[in-house]
């Protein structure tokens, strides 16, 4: 089955705890990308990534670190989690950036950072 | 920056009724065009995709793009309950760049019984 996997689903931790939000999908996808979704603030973009090794930033890329060093693993680091994260987190994929091509989306992390 | 907006809503629609769910959009250049469904804690869910002028029909679903003008809506036709939920604009510039979706904050929808 296609799908964009996310771990862990549901997160509670401290601020200052470092952690990484895994995100896996098995469709051979080119394009992967990072969204965070508030109340009142829709979705905003973290970070993309167009293939393996090139990433960049999104709309609000702060205090957030990506990594894809495998075409199916887009990983999301917070170094140092502050309150203003605690957020939901979706990742999401697609074949290509062209026109066209629409993002899949993971089921998402919901992090509580105290 | 490039913008794209909804009516927060709620709208409410009689079961049976036609929707009707707007957007805007500010960049010129956007050539893909998207309508999301969201539940409560769930994640988007791609139900419509317009990449020219006009209309396209996909069931219940009808997606209508107006560049020109730069706007796009959907239609719901016989609106069932199981509609009750967040719709969400997206809109991407096409031609290979490197941006992703830019999304609006989405319309809450309630078909009401």
């Amino acid at each position: 089955e296609a799908q964009v996997t996310q771990n862990p689903r549901y997160l509670i931790t401290v601020t200052g705890k470092k952690l990484t939000v895994t995100c896996s999908q098995n469709m051979n996808h080119e394009y992967m990308s990072w969204y965070r979704q508030d109340p009142g603030l829709g979705l905003r973009q973290i970070y993309y990534s167009m293939n393996v090794e090139v990433t960049d930033k999104g709309d609000v890329p702060e205090g957030y670190k990506v990594s894809r060093k495998e075409k199916r693993n887009f990983p999301l680091i917070l170094e140092s989690p502050s309150p203003n994260q605690t957020s939901l987190y979706f990742c999401a994929s697609s074949p290509q950036t062209g026109e066209g091509q629409p993002q899949h989306f993971g089921d998402g992390t919901r992090l509580s950072i105290l | 920056q490039k913008e794209v907006e909804q009516n927060s809503g709620p709208l409410s629609v009689p079961e049976g009724a036609i929707a009707s769910l707007n957007c805007t959009y500010s960049d010129r250049g956007s050539q893909s065009f998207f309508w999301y469904r969201q539940y409560s804690g769930k994640s988007p869910e791609l139900i419509m995709s317009i990449y020219s002028n006009g209309d396209k029909e996909d069931g219940r679903f009808t997606a209508q793009l107006n560049k020109a003008s730069q706007y796009v809506s959907l239609l719901i036709r016989d609106s069932q309950p199981s509609d009750s939920a967040t719709y969400l604009c997206a809109v991407k510039e096409g031609g290979g760049g490197a941006d992703g979706l830019t999304f609006g904050k989405g319309t809450h929808l309630i078909i009401q019984p």
